[in-house]
C-alpha cells in the first residue's frame, strides 16, 4: 500500500515563529487532506488540497502530486496552534485516508 | 449544520466482552468511514460504509463489523475485546466516497 510520511516528527517553536511540515508519499494519489488533532483527539480539517496552493489566515498549504509531496506552512504561530499535525492522502479506489505519522508541534509562550 | 457526533465518548470494557461504538454523520454527508488510532500513532483504517453498504475495509479481523442505517448513521461493533483495542475510535463523514472527511471527537475505549 502506499506509505506517507511527515517530517519533522516534533517541532518546538517560540510564539511568533513561522514554520513548514513536509508529507511525502510513496505513490500518485487522488487527493491529500492535512488535519490538526487538538489535545482531546479530535481531527480538525485544515486543508482538502490535491494540487495547487491554498491559504487560510496564517495558514497555507502546497501540493505538487507530480513529485509526490505536501508541504504546510505555518506563520506567526500560537501556543493554541499545539497539536499533532497529519497528512492523509486518498487511495485510488477514494475509499480510504493513510495517514502519516505526524508532526507534534509545541509553540512556547 | 451539525457536525459528526459520536457516542459514547469513553468507554472502559473488559477483555472478551463486545462492544458497540455510534456515530452520527455530517448532515448532506452519505459516506462514514471507521478508524482506529492507537496512543502515539496516526489513525488507520477500518472500513468505510456508503449507502449503507460497505464499501472498503482495512486490515482488520471480522470480529470488527458495522452497520450504516438509512439516515446514514452508523455503529462499530466489536466482538471479543483484547488488550490492544484500547484506542481512540473515530468516525468520519464525507459527501461522497471520495470527498472531503470531517472526523468526530472520537470514543476512547480501554480494554482491561
Amino acid at each position: 500500500g502506499i506509505q506517507v510520511e511527515q517530517s519533522p516528527p516534533d517541532l518546538i517553536l517560540q510564539e511568533g515563529a513561522n514554520s513548514t511540515l513536509r508529507c511525502n508519499f510513496s505513490d500518485s494519489v487522488n487527493n491529500l487532506q492535512w488535519f490538526h488533532q487538538n489535545p482531546w483527539g479530535q481531527l480538525i480539517n485544515l486543508f482538502y488540497i490535491p494540487s495547487g496552493t491554498k491559504q487560510n489566515g496564517r495558514l497555507s498549504a502546497t501540493t505538487v502530486a507530480t513529485e509526490r509531496y505536501s508541504l504546510l506552512y505555518i506563520s506567526s504561530s500560537q501556543t493554541t496552534d499545539s497539536g499533532v499535525y497529519f497528512c492523509a492522502v486518498y487511495n485510488n479506489a477514494g475509499n480510504m485516508l493513510t495517514f502519516g505519522g505526524g508532526t507534534r508541534l509545541m509553540v512556547k509562550p | 449544520e451539525t457536525g459528526v457526533t459520536q457516542s459514547p465518548t469513553h468507554l472502559i470494557k473488559t477483555r472478551g466482552q463486545q462492544v458497540t461504538l455510534r456515530c452520527s454523520s455530517q448532515s448532506g454527508h452519505n459516506t462514514v468511514s471507521w478508524y482506529q488510532q492507537a496512543l502515539g500513532q496516526g489513525p488507520q483504517f477500518i472500513f468505510q460504509y456508503y449507502r449503507e453498504e460497505e464499501n472498503g475495509r482495512g486490515n482488520f479481523p471480522p470480529r470488527f463489523s458495522g452497520l450504516q442505517f438509512p439516515n446514514y448513521s452508523s455503529e462499530l461493533n466489536v466482538n471479543a475485546l483484547e488488550l490492544d483495542d484500547s484506542a481512540l475510535y473515530l468516525c468520519a463523514s464525507s459527501r461522497d466516497r471520495d470527498g472531503s472527511y470531517t472526523f468526530g471527537s472520537g470514543t476512547r475505549l480501554t480494554v482491561v
